[in-house]
């Protein structure tokens, strides 16, 4: 059974640019949470998707944004990229929505570096 | 002040030893308990989840809860260095997304 998948694993990116990220749930999870880890923060949560409705919103500002496909699959978009938006950008993957007493299940990150 | 509270070590200790690692939380409210673990360079994993007060056991790993005192502790016995990892507490309240805390590093030396 493959794990969650997340791509690109690795991405320097300039001030200024965007970024989207994506994630691919476990098979058969239908839904993805976001959480961006920083040394400072520690593991903080942006979003939850489930059925392609955000269920759940982090204290983030607004360009950070994201979306769910009906094959659960995510994306999360990161416009105007600033130096501190560099970090570890997990997704979690769940069978039902995160919120709930179930296992999430995480990615390998994506190292965002903003330069 | 962080709602959950983590100290950041690092904490070691010798191969064999117990590891104590504890986490204070805020919300008197919250419900749920969970303890993952982080290798440097890869991604959190599910250790053990914990609901009500006392203790609960895995193998070598036992979360214990005190709700009345708002304190979760895992212990990890007869440590061996491939336990040698950041362990991440998280607190769930109802139907809300879990709030981390920043994580404790462990390194238990040969």
């Amino acid at each position: 059974k493959a794990g969650v998948t997340q791509t690109p694993r690795y991405l320097i990116k300039t001030r200024g640019q965007q970024v989207t990220l994506s994630c691919s749930p476990i098979s058969g999870h239908r839904s993805v949470s976001w959480y961006q880890q920083t040394p400072g923060q520690g593991l903080q949560f942006l979003f939850e998707y489930f059925s392609e409705t955000q269920r759940n919103k982090g204290n983030f500002p607004g360009r950070f944004s994201g979306r769910q496909f009906s094959n659960s699959r995510s994306e999360m978009n990161v416009s105007t990229l600033e130096l501190g938006d560099s970090a570890l950008y997990l997704c979690a993957s769940s069978l039902i929505q995160f919120a709930d007493d179930t296992e999430a299940f995480f990615g390998q990150g994506t190292r965002l570096t903003v330069v | 002040q962080k709602e959950v509270e983590q100290n950041s070590g690092p904490l070691s200790v010798p191969e064999g030893a117990i590891a104590s690692l504890n986490c204070t939380y805020s919300d008197r409210g919250s419900q749920s308990f969970f303890w993952y673990r982080q290798y440097s360079g890869k991604s959190p994993e599910l250790i053990m989840f914990i609901y009500s007060n006392g203790d609960k056991e895995d193998g070598r790993f036992t979360a214990q809860l005190n709700k009345a005192s708002q304190y979760v502790s895992l212990l990890i016995r007869d440590s061996q260095p491939s336990d040698s990892a950041t362990y991440l507490c998280a607190v769930k309240k109802g139907s809300y997304i879990p709030t981390f805390g920043r994580g404790t590093s462990l390194i238990v030396h040969p």
